[in-house]
C-alpha cells in the first residue's frame, strides 16, 4: 500500500499561516472521513491535533485547521510560532481496513 | 490519566528474536485497539498493524505481514510486538498508540521502544 504523498518541507514566518497537502486516492482519503494529523518534535512520540478530518481534540490550539477535498487532505496553521516547527504526517482510513501515513512534512519556522 | 508505557531499548543481534510490550493504563484495557508505529531512523511514521485486545482482532499492514506478530495479555493490560528473527533493517523506534474514541484516529502515544540490531 502507498503512503500518502506530503511535501517534503514548508516554511514561514511567525504569525504568518502554511498549509499542508496529503494526497492519496480514492481507497483512503477520499473514500472515507477518517484523516487524521500528527504533529512530531525531534526525539518525541507524535502527538494527534486532528481528527476525523476537522476535528480538534480537546487542548489543541485552534490555530490548526484541517479540512479535505476529493482525496487530497489538509493542515493549516494559522499565526504560526516557534514551538510549530516539527514533522507532520496524515493518516487515513483505507478499504483494506487499516490505516496508512503520509511520507511526512518538515516545518521549518523562518 | 490514559497512558501507555512501553518497555526500554533493546540490543539485539540478527537473527536473534524479540518481544517488546506496551502497557496500558487509566481505562479499560480490552475496550480499545492499540496500534503498532515504526520509525526507521531518520525516517518517517510507518503504519505497522492493529490489535484489538477485547477478543486479539489483528489487523497487520501488507508490509508487515508475516514479518512481526502482534498479541495481547489482557491479565496485564498489555500489548506485545514480536519478532522471531531479526533483521538489521528492522532497527528503529517502535510505537504503540491507542485508538482515540471511535475514530480511526491514535492518541495516547506510548513513549517508544528503540530496537537497534546489529552484528
Amino acid at each position: 500500500q502507498s503512503a500518502l504523498t506530503q511535501p517534503a518541507s514548508v516554511s514561514g514566518s511567525p504569525g504568518h499561516s502554511v498549509t499542508i497537502s496529503c494526497t492519496g486516492t480514492s481507497s483512503d482519503v477520499g473514500g472515507y472521513d477518517y484523516v487524521s494529523w500528527y504533529q512530531q518534535h525531534p526525539a518525541k512520540a507524535p502527538q494527534l491535533i486532528i481528527y476525523d478530518v476537522d476535528k480538534r481534540p480537546s487542548g489543541v490550539s485552534n490555530r490548526f485547521s484541517a479540512s479535505k477535498s476529493d482525496n487530497t487532505a489538509s493542515l493549516t496553521i494559522s499565526g504560526l510560532q516557534a514551538d510549530d516547527e516539527a514533522d507532520y504526517y496524515c493518516t487515513s482510513y483505507t478499504n483494506r481496513r487499516t490505516l496508512v501515513f503520509g511520507g511526512g512534512t518538515k516545518l521549518t519556522v523562518l | 490519566e490514559v497512558q501507555l508505557v512501553q518497555s526500554g531499548a533493546e540490543v539485539k543481534k540478527p537473527g536473534e528474536s524479540l518481544t517488546i510490550s506496551c502497557k496500558g493504563f487509566g481505562y479499560s484495557f480490552s475496550s480499545y485497539w492499540i496500534a503498532w508505529v515504526r520509525q526507521m531512523p531518520g525516517k518517517g511514521l510507518e503504519w505497522m498493524g492493529i490489535v484489538y485486545p477485547g477478543d486479539s482482532d489483528t489487523r497487520y499492514s501488507p508490509s508487515f505481514q508475516g514479518q512481526v506478530t502482534f498479541s495481547v495479555d489482557k491479565s496485564v493490560s498489555t500489548a506485545y510486538l514480536q519478532w522471531r528473527s531479526l533483521k538489521a533493517s528492522d532497527s528503529g523506534i517502535y510505537y504503540c498508540a491507542r485508538r482515540y474514541m471511535s475514530s480511526w484516529s491514535m492518541y495516547p502515544w506510548g513513549q517508544g521502544t528503540l530496537v537497534t540490531v546489529s552484528s
